[in-house]
């Protein structure tokens, strides 16, 4: 069983730009979700994709949008970069949304963004 | 709405001593509650969760948690600390029925002593 996985694990980049991270979700599971985790905080929602559609959004502004492809891999990307962007983005992908009720979400290892 | 209240952010205790994490959660509907576990460098795993089915719910690793809905708390705990134990504890709550958003804690680090 493939788990889930996330690249690049770190990155760098410049306030002002944009930038893409990558997830591969878990085999069989079809929805993911993105999460940002700051330093010494825990990870908060941004958003959920379902069949390819966003299925709920936390608190974050429309410059963090979203991808899910047909193969439930999803990107997340984001305009603008400003230096509170800097966190640990997680990805998680779970089982479908009515199949199986508490699916847990199963977690990658993050992707590392720095924004200086 | 919910919320996850983790009472504590550094839990210090010796190895083979109980390990006891503390949460409380707020939710306007039945919640779904869960444990997970971020080692260095890591994303998170999955302690355990509890579903409205039994109220103590035992995890891996040896951790187990109790539901209490009249004190809202879902406590972690394990009676013999072990040194691969040390790492940051995350509690979280969904609501019922839902596998949408989880709203996590600000999370608990656990130091084992030697």
């Amino acid at each position: 069983e493939t788990g889930v996985t996330q690249s690049p694990t770190h990155l760098i980049k410049t306030r002002g730009q944009q930038v893409t991270l990558r997830c591969s979700s878990q085999s069989g599971h079809n929805t993911v979700s993105w999460y940002q985790q700051a330093l010494g905080q825990g990870p908060q929602f941004i958003f959920q994709y379902y069949r390819e559609e966003e299925n709920g959004r936390g608190n974050f502004p429309p410059r963090f949008s979203g991808l899910q492809f047909p193969n439930y891999s999803s990107e997340l990307n984001v305009n603008a970069l400003e230096l509170d962007d800097s966190a640990l983005y997680l990805c998680a992908s779970s089982l479908g949304l009515e199949r199986v009720k508490g699916s847990p979400l199963h977690f990658g290892n993050g992707t590392r963004l720095t924004v200086t | 709405a919910q919320s996850v209240t983790q009472l504590g952010s550094h839990v210090s205790v010796s190895e083979g001593a109980l390990v006891l994490l503390r949460c409380n959660y707020s939710s306007s509907v039945p919640p779904y509650l869960f444990w997970y576990v971020q080692y260095p460098n890591q994303g998170l795993q999955l302690l355990l969760k509890y579903t409205s089915a039994a109220t103590l719910v035992k995890g891996i690793n040896g951790f187990e948690a109790e539901f209490k809905k009249s004190e809202t708390s879902f406590h972690l705990t394990k009676p013999s600390a072990h040194m691969s134990d040390a790492a940051e504890y995350f509690c979280a709550v969904s609501p019922s029925g839902s596998a949408r958003q989880l709203t996590f804690g600000s999370g608990t680090q656990l130091t084992v002593l030697p």
